[in-house]
């Protein structure tokens, strides 16, 4: 079984520019997430998809962060303008269901965002 | 105070040895509670999954929860140079959205 996907692995900006990150769920899993984690601390839920519809997005800055999942797969998060702060790895995950058995989120490799 | 405390550590054992990671929380409501391990530059990967109260154990890792205490930990026995890595408690609510909350992460290295 294929894990989630994300691309790039890498990407450094300067302040004020955009960037946009791309994820790709393990096939058939409903639930997608975006989380951010600072360099030292845990992951933090940003937002969550079910399906192509928005679950929580209750932690995203959305004056900045946008995040979309056409189609209800592949999903993509997009920051205009960067910020110094925005510097961290961005990780993607999916789960089969939201409830019950299949709750397990299964993680990407993260993309590392460096904001200069 | 944040909702899940946790060592950052480092913490560095021989191989051999038996690790315990704790993590703390204030949120009463919290019904599941997981262990990740993240290696460098990768994604975390699920250790461990229990429901409430009670010892869960698989191979060589063994969690536990006490509620009552609101306390979470995870014993690693016989450790392995392979285990270094960065280990994270997480929780969520009963429910159906699953947002977990995560601590910061024990970074643990098992020397040779």
């Amino acid at each position: 079984e294929a894990g989630v996907a994300q691309s790039p692995r890498y990407k450094i900006i300067e302040k004020r520019q955009s960037v946009a990150f791309w994820c790709n769920p393990i096939s058939g899993h409903a639930t997608l997430y975006w989380y951010q984690q600072i360099l030292g601390q845990g992951p933090k839920l940003l937002i969550q998809f079910q399906n192509n519809g928005v679950v929580d997005d209750s932690q995203l800055p959305k004056d900045r962060f946008s995040a979309e999942r056409l189609k209800g797969v592949d999903s993509t998060l997009k920051i205009q303008p960067a910020k110094l702060e925005d510097s961290a790895v961005y990780l993607c995950a999916s789960s089969l269901a939201t409830s019950g058995s299949g709750n397990e989120q299964f993680f990407g490799p993260g993309t590392r965002l460096t904001v200069l | 105070q944040k909702e899940v405390e946790q060592d950052p550590g480092p913490l560095s054992v021989p191989e051999g040895a038996i690790v315990s990671l704790n993590c703390t929380y204030s949120n009463s409501a919290f019904q599941y509670f997981m262990w990740y391990r993240q290696y460098s530059r990768k994604g975390p990967e699920l250790l461990m999954y229990t429901y409430s109260s009670g010892n869960k154990e698989d191979g060589r890792f063994t969690a536990q929860v006490d509620k009552s205490s609101k306390y979470i930990s995870l014993f690693i026995r016989d450790s392995q140079p392979s285990d270094s890595a960065t280990y994270l408690c997480a929780m969520t609510l009963s429910g159906s959205a699953r947002q977990l909350t995560f601590g910061s992460g024990t970074q643990l290295t098992v020397l040779p």
